[in-house]
């Protein structure tokens, strides 16, 4: 079945440095590809997201683009903030069963240092 | 908009008592979705609807846990017997109907459940 898998966490930066967290995923189909950010005590929001293949989506200074090739979709910001400190879900909305339900990743937490 | 609701915030309960937690949908979305979310096992779909109707339970853990979907814009989640192993964040998410990969799924704020 479909997959998401993320890189393991967590990542420790300091302020003002470059932010990649690697999502690569399998799927049946085309599916469509979310980044989620959950903050300490809160839900799930979306972050951005990717319809079809080289899609970039972006938001807040975050961008991930949709490679189809490489069937990633990595998630960079080039210059974090400590309020970027957070848990990042990379996801995919699978197409076979025909309701389109999410498969998340393990999720990545980040702590951005000052 | 107001929003996927969460009621209650947070739950604290003794191990085998019943536990309901309830959610109200944005209005308009035709799909609901429960899911769990632990250190251990990360963030887990438990059961989604459609339009009222139970689409897939396959990720309930046992038969102590239940959702109903009464109406568009109320659903429930039952935990009884409640026990330790079931403390958890527990979240509701919902999204439009329409037959499409690219419809964004809106999550509420959580429920924090600790059994004792």
């Amino acid at each position: 079945g479909d997959s998401v898998t993320q890189m393991e966490g967590p990542v420790t930066l300091s302020e003002e440095a470059f932010l990649t967290i690697n999502c690569t995923y399998t799927a049946t189909g085309y599916p469509s590809l979310f980044w989620y950010v959950q903050y300490p005590g809160e839900g799930l929001q979306l972050l951005l997201k990717a319809t079809k293949a080289d899609d970039k989506g972006s938001n807040k200074g975050f961008e991930a683009t949709y490679r189809k090739e490489t069937t990633s979709f990595h998630l960079e910001k080039g210059s974090v903030q400590v309020s970027d400190s957070a848990v990042y879900f990379c996801a995919l909305s699978e197409t076979t069963s025909g309701t389109y339900k999410y498969i998340f990743g393990t999720g990545t937490r980040l702590k951005v240092l000052a | 908009d107001a929003g996927v609701i969460q009621s209650p915030r947070h739950e604290v309960t003794e191990m085998g008592q019943e536990v309901t937690l309830r959610c109200k949908p944005i209005s308009g979305h035709d799909y609901l979705f429960w899911y769990r979310q632990t250190m251990m096992r990360g963030l887990e779909l438990l059961i989604y609807f459609n339009n009222n109707v139970p689409i897939d339970d396959s990720g309930m853990p046992e038969d102590r846990f239940s959702a109903k979907m009464p109406n568009a814009s109320f659903s429930t989640l039952k935990i009884q017997p409640s026990e330790p192993r079931d403390s958890a964040v527990y979240f509701c998410a919902s999204r439009r109907g329409t037959a499409s990969s690219t419809d964004t799924q809106y999550f509420g704020p959580g429920t924090r459940l600790t059994v004792l």
